[in-house]
C-alpha cells in the first residue's frame, strides 16, 4: 500500500533555532517528492521538488534531502522565523499513471515561538 | 503566488441547501483537482479533470459533483449539504511541469 508517514506530528521551537522534519514513504514506482508549506486557512505552497537522482535541494532557509534507497526525506529549516509557523506536508508522486497520482502525508505542525 | 482562486473562502449553511464552490485559474492548466482536508489530516482527492468535458471521481467517495465546461473553471456542487460535509475544500491545477498549484481553500460548515 502506498503511504507517506511524517514525523513528528507537531513541533515547537524557539525563533532562531534550526529544526528537521522527517518523511518516510512506500510509494512505488517513485516519481518525485515535494515538500509543501501550508499556512492556517490557506492552500499548500510548494517549497521543493526532488526527483530520484537528486539528494539535496535548497530554497532559501529550507533544505530538503532525499534518500531513494531507504525511501526517506527530510526538510531542514535554518534560523527559524515566526513566519515559519505552519504545517509542512510531504507529498510523493508515482509514475504509474498519467494522472501523476499524489500521496499526501498528514503534515508536521510547526510552531515557532519568539 | 499561483493564479488560482476559490470562492467563497468561508461558508456557513444549513442542512439540505444546495451549494457551489467556485474554482478558477488563469494559468491555462489542463489538469485540475478537488481535495477535501479535515483538520490535522492529509488531503484526499475527491475529483479531477484532464481538460474540458473531462471529469473523474477521486479516491475519497464524495456526494459532490463537478463540471469542466471551460479550461479555467472547475466548480464543485453539493446538491443537499449535510453536517458530514463540513470540511476544507482545496482546488488545485497542474500544467506541463509536475507541481500542483493550490487555491486558498473554502472552509465549509454545515449546520
Amino acid at each position: 500500500k502506498n503511504q507517506v508517514e511524517q514525523s513528528p506530528q507537531s513541533l515547537i521551537i524557539l525563533e532562531g533555532k534550526n529544526c528537521t522534519l522527517q518523511c518516510n514513504y512506500t510509494v512505488s514506482p517513485f516519481s518525485n517528492l515535494r515538500w509543501y508549506k501550508q499556512d492556517t486557512g490557506r492552500g499548500p505552497v510548494s517549497l521543493t521538488i526532488m526527483t530520484f537522482s537528486e539528494n539535496t535541494k535548497s530554497n532559501g532557509r529550507y533544505t530538503a534531502t532525499l534518500d531513494a534507497d531507504t525511501k526517506q526525506s527530510s526538510l531542514h529549516i535554518t534560523a527559524s522565523q515566526l513566519s515559519d509557523s505552519a504545517s509542512y506536508i510531504c507529498v510523493v508522486s508515482d509514475r504509474g499513471s498519467t494522472l501523476g497520482r499524489l500521496y499526501f502525508g498528514r503534515g508536521t505542525q510547526l510552531t515557532v515561538w519568539p | 503566488e499561483a493564479d488560482i482562486y476559490q470562492t467563497p473562502r468561508y461558508l456557513v449553511i444549513g442542512t439540505g441547501k444546495k451549494i457551489t464552490l467556485e474554482c478558477s485559474q488563469t494559468m491555462g492548466h489542463d489538469k485540475m483537482y478537488w481535495y477535501q482536508q479535515d483538520p490535522g489530516m492529509e488531503l484526499h482527492l475527491i475529483h479531477y479533470s484532464y481538460g474540458v468535458n473531462s471529469t473523474e471521481k477521486g479516491d475519497l467517495s464524495s456526494e459532490s459533483t463537478v463540471s469542466r465546461i471551460r479550461t479555467e473553471h472547475f466548480p464543485l456542487t453539493l446538491e443537499s449539504a449535510r453536517p458530514s460535509h463540513t470540511s476544507q475544500y482545496l482546488c488545485a491545477s497542474r500544467g506541463a511541469e509536475e507541481t500542483q498549484y493550490f487555491g486558498p481553500g473554502t472552509r465549509l460548515l454545515v449546520l
